[in-house]
């Protein structure tokens, strides 16, 4: 079993719909969680950090649930610039910061 | 932009060969990791290095190695290259060790045949 285990995708919806992607992870010890998006052949961009009360920023809500190791990712209001892959990215933590992430979720936004 | 810097961009090298790749931290950064990504697939942790030492290793065999410089770039060299070894390279800068967000740079596409 994957440590990071995400939605498969593809997702295809059109401009203005709402999305959600699910992420589990299975290390209980994991300390902190993002979400990165990717764009085609470019480096992962951090898109936010997630944390335990849940946050926003703007048309994207993370939420955590550490008690079933399960993170999620809200877009609404999709639009075409959204179109990318989604990485779910766990940190270990402890002294050794490396990040682990999930294979992706791929989302394509159509007029 | 996230102010990390990678070098070169592309590379192609043939099975046997050594490579080595590099880059620059973003400023008031100092620990880098180096992370592979395969065609299709989310990147994998290679190292880190947090003030010039190795700071955790993945599941990579020893011909793959680092060195991190007073500065905080850092090198990734690859010894006796395997085709499976095609891949991006990327590294991320982040601030201190643990948890800390980390920021990428735009990676070097190396093609091994």
């Amino acid at each position: 079993r994957k440590e990071v285990e995400q939605d498969p995708g593809p997702f295809n919806v059109p401009e203005g719909a709402t999305v959600a992607f699910n992420c589990t992870y299975s290390n209980s010890a994991s300390q902190s969680f993002f979400w990165y998006r990717q764009d085609c052949r470019k480096e992962p961009k951090l898109l936010m950090s997630v944390y335990s009360s849940g946050n926003e920023d703007g048309r994207f809500t993370a939420q955590l649930n550490r008690a079933s190791q399960y993170i999620s990712l809200l877009i609404r209001d999709s639009k075409l610039s959204d179109s990318a892959t989604y990485l779910c990215v766990v940190n270990r933590g402890g002294s050794q910061g490396n990040l682990i992430f999930g294979k992706g979720t791929k989302l394509s936004v159509k007029p | 932009e996230t102010g990390v810097t990678q070098s070169p961009t592309h590379l192609i090298k043939t099975r046997g060969q050594q490579v080595t790749l590099r880059c620059s931290s973003q400023s008031g950064h100092n620990t880098v990791s180096w992370y592979q990504q395969a065609l299709g697939q989310g990147p994998q942790f290679i190292f880190q290095y947090y003030r010039e030492e190795e700071n955790g290793r993945g599941n990579f065999p020893p011909r793959f190695s680092g060195l991190q410089f007073p500065n905080y770039s850092s090198e990734l060299n690859v010894n006796a290259l395997e085709l499976d070894d095609s891949a991006l390279y990327l590294c991320a800068s982040s601030f201190g060790q643990g948890r800390n967000e980390q920021f990428f740079g735009p990676g070097t596409r190396l093609t091994v045949l």
